[in-house]
């Protein structure tokens, strides 16, 4: 069956650290791939996607993530984080099967520290 | 900004008890999912409608779930009877699908704030 994995289950980090959240999926078909924040208290938040193109794609608040097609890995970065990205990220990714809906991963509680 | 509405944000209440939880996407959005989210199983998906029709409500339990869409505004997802292991957060999230074909081409997602949901 097909599933996305997220292996880091609770990163913590010290202000101006750099980040990588690692995200892998079981499909070997077309993809669309996401990544979804959720910051204490507050709904799911689009951070980035890919849809086809440049594999490395940026998004909001300093985040990028590179598609790896021959890794099945879509992981997360960014290069110095604050203490205002404490948060869960979720991965997510849509495959070309006739279901229709997302594929979310388990998550990642990152904690970071002042 | 256009968002997606849910209503209650917060409910507690015993078990037995029919919920109903309440979804506006957001206009013009044609697709509309429900997801549940636990520490456990982390983020679920229970069921999803392309223009109102539903399209795939597997993930949800049959025997107690229900889910609807009257119009559509509003989405509905009922538990009834209600047990205290549905307690999590429910979210309804909304978006709009091709019209054409698609398969992997849908745009984003736009969550709501989600309900909390408390069985006792």
């Amino acid at each position: 069956a097909q599933s996305v994995s997220q292996h880091n289950h609770h990163v913590i980090l010290s202000e101006a650290a750099s980040l990588e959240l690692g995200c892998n999926y079981s499909y070997g078909g077309t993809v669309n791939l996401f990544w979804y924040v959720q910051y204490p208290g507050q709904h799911l938040q689009l951070l980035l996607k890919y849809f086809s193109g440049d594999p490395l794609v940026k998004g909001i608040k300093g985040f990028e993530a590179e598609f790896i097609k021959s890794k099945f890995s879509f992981n997360l970065r960014k290069p110095s984080v604050q203490w205002s990205d404490t948060a869960e990220y979720f991965c997510a990714v849509k495959m070309d099967t006739g279901r229709r809906a997302l594929t979310f991963g388990s998550g990642t509680r990152l904690q970071v520290q002042p | 900004d256009a968002r997606v509405t849910q209503t209650p944000r917060h409910k507690v209440t015993e078990m037995g008890q029919e919920v109903t939880m309440r979804c506006q996407p957001i206009l013009g959005h044609n697709t509309v999912f429900w997801y549940r989210q636990t520490m456990m199983q982390g983020l679920e998906l229970l069921a999803y409608f392309r223009n109102r029709a539903p399209l795939d409500d597997s993930g949800m339990p049959k025997d107690r779930f229900s889910a609807e869409m009257p119009d559509a505004t509003l989405a509905t997802l009922k538990i009834q009877p209600s047990e205290p292991r549905d307690s999590a957060v429910y979210f309804c999230a909304s978006g709009l699908g091709s019209i054409v074909g698609g398969g992997a081409w849908d745009q984003p997602q736009h969550f709501g704030d989600g309900t909390r949901l408390s069985i006792l």
